[in-house]
């Protein structure tokens, strides 16, 4: 259970197109939906949390007007990212905190949407 | 403000040592969870173990245990008898509570080699 799908998992475009990466919760309602952002052989970072039926809550440094957030569902966050230039290419991953339950348990994470901007 | 520190960014061993990936956090909240996640190199996170702040039991699971001590803040991972399969990044979290997003470490690449 708990299970996040994430599409695509590998996308090219060209600089100064758009972008949408889809992060689906399968099995549960997630209310919260978090995107992170990775660079190669570097940690993850948090860009932004999505919550259902209302804005996203931007990191510090992360331009809210280039990186669209909307999660008009408890099962559906969509990331866009806008006029996409070279330095966007990176790995991109959601997650979604988990229903609660019994056991160990952790954050459930889509499988990864790998960017490339040409 | 939380960190997590994972000093030793690169470790390699030959199958069937054991080794230990250090986990070091910081956080000023009383009630919060830790993570550790494997990354393999198709990108993918992996969850392995959450232990929140109020169990410092150790965890062991097949060839893996986990020592958390609250007193060192600590949560140090180790895997006995490593693999090839072992081989990937492996990333400690922390964060504040469930529903909080979660504060990685720079994460450590472990290297087995037959």
């Amino acid at each position: 259970g708990a299970v996040v799908s994430q599409h695509p998992s590998r996308v090219i475009c060209k600089s100064g197109t758009s972008v949408k990466i889809e992060c689906r919760s399968l099995d549960f309602q997630a209310t919260t939906m978090f995107w992170y952002r990775q660079f190669p052989k570097q940690s993850l970072m948090l860009m932004a949390t999505s919550n259902e039926g209302s804005k996203a809550t931007y990191e510090q440094g992360v331009e809210k007007d280039k990186f669209l957030i909307n999660h008009a569902s408890l099962t559906l966050s969509t990331l866009t990212v806008t006029s996409a230039h070279p330095e966007d290419s990176s790995f991109y991953i959601c997650s979604a905190s988990p229903p609660i339950r019994t056991g160990n348990y952790g954050y459930t994470f889509g499988s990864g949407t790998r960017l490339t901007v040409v | 403000a939380q960190k997590v520190t994972q000093a030793q960014t690169e470790i390699s061993v030959v199958e069937k040592e054991d080794v230990t990936l250090d986990c070091v956090y910081e956080t000023r909240d009383t009630t919060y969870y830790l993570f550790w996640y494997k990354q393999p190199p198709s990108g993918e996170l992996v969850f392995l173990i959450r232990r929140n702040s109020f169990d410092e039991q150790n965890e062991i699971s097949g060839r893996y245990s986990w020592n958390f001590q609250k007193s060192t803040s600590s949560f140090n991972f180790t895997i006995t008898a490593s693999q090839v399969v072992d081989s990937a990044v492996y990333f400690c979290a922390l964060s504040k509570n469930s529903g909080y997003a979660l504060n990685f470490g720079k994460g450590t690449s472990l290297l087995v080699t037959p």
